[in-house]
């Protein structure tokens, strides 16, 4: 079955400091991944995406992502992480048997705290 | 350029009852998904309309259904509504036919099944 893992519930990091929220899937075929983050009592904010070329994809906010096909993980990350950054991250994969469609699945999330 | 609305915002209903949720999508956007978010979880896909006609299904019962307008607007209508239920509904909009990899959401319509 076609899949996305985020192993860590929350990820706590320094203002400052680089952060990292890790991403691994599990899908037939070339894996379409994205990253979306969440604010309180909003919907999802699109921030990147890896569709094919370059391993290290950049988007909004400074954030980047690194997608690993040995490892079959996109890792997002950033130098250095505001307080503002503090949401609710989701990565998700394009379920490669939905043909031309796009029906998306996504991981559980993981909550990130920033700390001054 | 507008973003993804939707409407209303929240909702509380009594079970047994239906409810109605609507979604306009981004300028431009002609395909629109709809998903569920429980507490604590990730978007669980329910359905997806482009050209007016469902084109995939996510694992929910028939009591979710939705329809699409000329406009590319949409409805998701859920019946007989349990208390599990009680969720986040998102709806993203894209552009199939540009790749339409990209998914842009709506800020939700938080349903509350009582």
């Amino acid at each position: 079955a076609q899949s996305v893992a985020q192993p860590e519930d929350q990820v706590n990091v320094a203002e400052g400091n680089p952060l990292t929220v890790k991403c691994t899937y599990s899908v037939s075929g070339n894996p379409y991944l994205f990253w979306y983050v969440q604010y309180p009592n909003r919907g999802l904010q699109f921030l990147l995406k890896y569709i094919t070329g370059d391993n290290l994809v950049k988007g909004s906010y400074g954030f980047e992502a690194e997608f690993n096909k040995s490892q079959t993980s996109f890792h997002l990350k950033k130098p250095s992480a505001l307080v503002s950054d503090s949401a609710l991250y989701f990565c998700a994969v394009r379920d490669t048997f939905s043909g031309g469609y796009n029906k998306l699945i996504f991981g559980a999330g993981t909550r990130l705290a920033v700390h001054p | 350029d507008a973003g993804v609305t939707q409407s209303p915002t929240h909702l509380i209903k009594t079970r047994g009852q239906q409810v109605t949720l609507r979604c306009s999508p981004k300028s431009g956007h002609d395909t629109v998904s709809w998903y569920q978010q429980a507490l604590g979880q990730g978007p669980q896909f329910i359905f997806q309309y482009y050209e007016e006609e469902e084109r995939q299904r996510g694992n929910f019962p028939d009591r979710f259904s939705g329809h699409q307008f000329p406009n590319y607007s949409s409805e998701l209508n859920v019946n007989a509504l349990l208390l599990g239920d009680s969720a986040l509904y998102l709806c993203a909009s894209s552009l199939l036919l540009a790749g339409g990899e990209t998914q842009y959401f709506g800020p939700g319509t938080r349903l509350l099944v009582l």
